[in-house]
């Protein structure tokens, strides 16, 4: 299936901890973007890659760091996490950086910070 | 700063309704806006996306329409069943935005048989 994935589907682990998570897209898009969902369903953008360079980082905590090994893998790493880092962070992708793209959405990962 | 606010913010309806879930946004430089469906624990389904050119696209029982001068846009859902029950999502790209989406809160849609 054509698809954007994400792994794992559910994290749940102590504060202090450090973490990825990995999104993969198969469209042969070459922008991907990292959205965090809170508790009050609230979504909101946190990065995004063109073509493996950083295109958008919206005022996150440098605890955050987006890897891309090539334009079809956006991974998210965090370090020490936090009791407010818990929430659905969301992969999606599109095909170029410009606004007038559809994107798609992973299945997202439910992170549990403990 | 832009927003984006949904209206309302939860419905209930009886099956066979028709109904519409309002978006406005206070970016008048948009590109697109789309919305999504979200089942609960689940991703997001794009559902339709209209290209600020555009006045409306259709999708099956789903009608979206933009209004970019009043900063609105409508999604009308005709004759509603249990299976559209679910939130639904606007989101816009606009300015110079590279991409990013700006997302409403949401409408939690329940249709009851």
């Amino acid at each position: 299936d054509t698809a954007v994935s994400q792994t794992p589907k559910y994290l749940v682990t102590q504060m202090g901890n450090d973490k990825s998570i990995k999104c993969e897209q198969n469209l042969g898009h070459d922008t991907m973007y990292w959205y965090k969902q809170d508790s009050k369903k609230f979504l909101k953008i946190m990065f995004s890659y063109n073509n493996k360079e950083l295109i958008i980082n919206e005022t996150v905590p440098n605890r955050f760091s987006p890897k891309s090994p090539d334009k079809a893998h956006l991974n998210l790493h965090i370090n020490s996490l936090e009791l407010g880092d818990s929430a659905v962070y969301f992969c999606a992708s599109s095909q170029g950086q410009s606004s007038y793209n559809e994107q798609f959405f992973g299945p997202g990962t439910r992170l549990t910070v403990l | 700063k832009q927003e984006v606010t949904q209206i309302p913010a939860a419905l209930s309806v009886p099956e066979g309704e028709n109904l519409v879930l309002n978006c406005s946004f206070t970016d008048s430089a948009i590109y697109n806006l789309q919305w999504f469906r979200q089942d609960p624990g689940k991703g997001l389904t794009s559902l339709l996306l209209i290209q600020s050119s555009q006045r409306e696209q259709t999708s099956g029982r789903l009608n979206a329409s933009l209004d970019k001068s009043s900063g609105r846009s409508t999604l009308y859902i005709a004759a509603s069943q249990p299976g559209d029950s679910a939130t639904y999502l606007c989101a816009y790209a606009g300015g110079t935005s590279y991409g990013k989406l700006t997302f409403g809160q949401g409408t939690i849609l329940t249709v009851h048989p």
